[in-house]
């Protein structure tokens, strides 16, 4: 089975510092993508990615940036973080070409900024 | 763009009832749809997909969806729910982006809780 693998579960931050979030698939897929998961708003894009070096804004990009370097490493990056940037951040994968197979979703790493 | 309504934010269904939840969509052509489960504290697991063929498609956990073009929906049905069904369902359809990159558009979610 495809593994995601998210570095951190759980993450606080001060405001204001610059925080990585990093994400590794093992199946060789091009597809990367970066969510947020808040209640009663389910989880919304942030980047995606479809290929090394190449990025896409989803639909709440303000605030993140994203590195792709090798394909199997997917980075986000809150350049200065804030406190409403505390939420769920979820990476996901997929091969592209076959999207009808599904995504396959990471763990999470519950992002807290005080 | 396209976008994915769940109505229902939160369903109460007593244990060994039915279950219906509701997803509807907007996207012009045939659409991939999915239907994913999250438990609490978990991430999030694949119940069923759909992209071509029969209409009526079978997942993990006796789940079953209905994809009907003529409503634009894809609704997420169970004969007899168990209490560990209680979680979250996300609804959620490709988006096909530019450069040949696509993206998974979510649902809100609906929240099912089982009441004994």
């Amino acid at each position: 089975d495809v593994k995601v693998t998210q570095s951190s579960r759980y993450l606080v931050k001060r405001t204001g510092e610059k925080v990585f979030l990093e994400c590794v698939q093992d199946m060789d897929h091009e597809n990367m993508f970066w969510y947020r998961q808040d209640p009663g708003l389910g989880l919304r894009l942030i980047y995606f990615s479809y290929d090394v070096k190449m990025k896409e804004k989803g639909d709440i990009p303000e605030g993140y940036s994203v590195s792709r370097e090798k394909k199997e490493r997917f980075s986000l990056i809150l350049e200065s973080a804030s406190t409403n940037q505390t939420s769920m951040y979820l990476c996901a994968s997929s091969p592209y070409g076959r999207e009808g197979y599904g995504y396959t979703f990471g763990s999470g790493t519950r992002l807290t900024v005080v | 763009a396209q976008s994915v309504t769940q109505p229902d934010i939160h369903i109460t269904v007593s244990e060994g009832a039915s279950l219906e939840l509701r997803c509807n969509y907007s996207y012009g052509a045939t659409p991939y749809l999915f239907w994913y489960v999250q438990s609490p504290g978990q991430g999030l697991q694949l119940l069923l997909k759909y992209f071509s063929g029969d209409t009526l498609v079978q997942g993990i956990k006796g789940f079953e969806a209905e994809f009907k073009r003529s409503q634009s929906s894809f609704n997420l049905r169970k004969p007899s729910v168990h209490w560990s069904d209680a979680a979250e369902y996300f609804c959620a359809v490709v988006e096909w982006a530019n450069q040949a990159g696509t993206a998974l558009i979510f649902g809100k979610g609906t929240t099912l809780s089982v009441s004994s």
